[in-house]
């Protein structure tokens, strides 16, 4: 079956920019759409972007003017970019596939990676 | 865009049924047959028990049942066992194509 893994840096320092990639196994990244998500310790899930196979994107607009999201269908990845982070970015961070017709429902999802912002 | 409301907690002692409330707008559950429940342990990942208002994915229990109405949807978990103390989170698809989680319920069992 399809699984998801996150990777990235578990430190980042304030101001600079958040990169994680997500490698999808067991199956292709074509065809589906793909999301970003985040939990701050302690708080509640908050979605962050999706992005279909060809590209297509869209974002939370409280975060939009910081994130990008982008797709490698010839790694099967996909990536996030979140820059200028400070100390509110802290968190898990899940990638997640969508699932159904039309697609609007998280599965499977990733583990999570905890990213800290501290200097 | 705002979180959808759900209640902080929610109690109940084994075998009986609870259910979880999920308000949000008319731009987003009220708009939509697109609200779907997670179950998030601590530690893990969230799972999906709920898609599109009402159906189970396979492999999720019966006893786990959701509904709709105009802007509310609700989650309801009968027999309730000591394995559903969780938190639970609902989401929506909304007007501007984007999603939206709800604040969170813990459950417990007493």
């Amino acid at each position: 079956q399809v699984q998801l893994q996150e990777s990235g840096p578990g430190l980042v320092k304030p101001s600079e920019t958040l990169s994680l990639t997500c490698t999808v196994s067991g199956g292709s990244i074509s065809g589906y759409y793909w999301s970003w998500i985040r939990q701050p310790p302690g708080k509640g899930l908050e979605w962050i972007a999706f992005i279909y196979y060809t590209g297509n994107t869209n974002y939370n607009p409280s975060l939009k003017s910081r994130v990008t999201i982008s797709v490698d269908t010839s790694k099967n990845q996909f990536s996030l970019r979140l820059n200028s982070v400070t100390a509110a970015d802290t968190a898990v961070y899940y990638c997640a596939r969508y699932s159904g017709s039309p697609s609007t429902w998280f599965d499977p999802w990733g583990q999570g990676t905890l990213v800290t912002v501290s200097s | 865009q705002s979180a959808l409301t759900q209640p902080a907690s929610v109690s109940g002692s084994p075998g009986q049924s609870i259910t979880i409330s999920c308000t949000g707008t008319s731009s987003d559950v009220g708009g939509y047959n697109y609200v779907s429940w997670y179950q998030q342990h601590p530690g893990k990942a969230p799972k999906v028990m709920i898609y599109e208002v009402s159906n189970r994915p396979s492999g999720v229990s019966n006893r786990f049942s959701g509904s709709k109405s105009g802007n509310t949807a609700s989650l309801t978990i009968s027999g309730l066992q000591a394995e559903d103390e969780a938190e639970y989170y609902c989401n929506s698809y909304t007007s501007i194509r984007t999603y939206v989680f709800g604040t969170g319920t813990k459950v417990n069992v007493l």
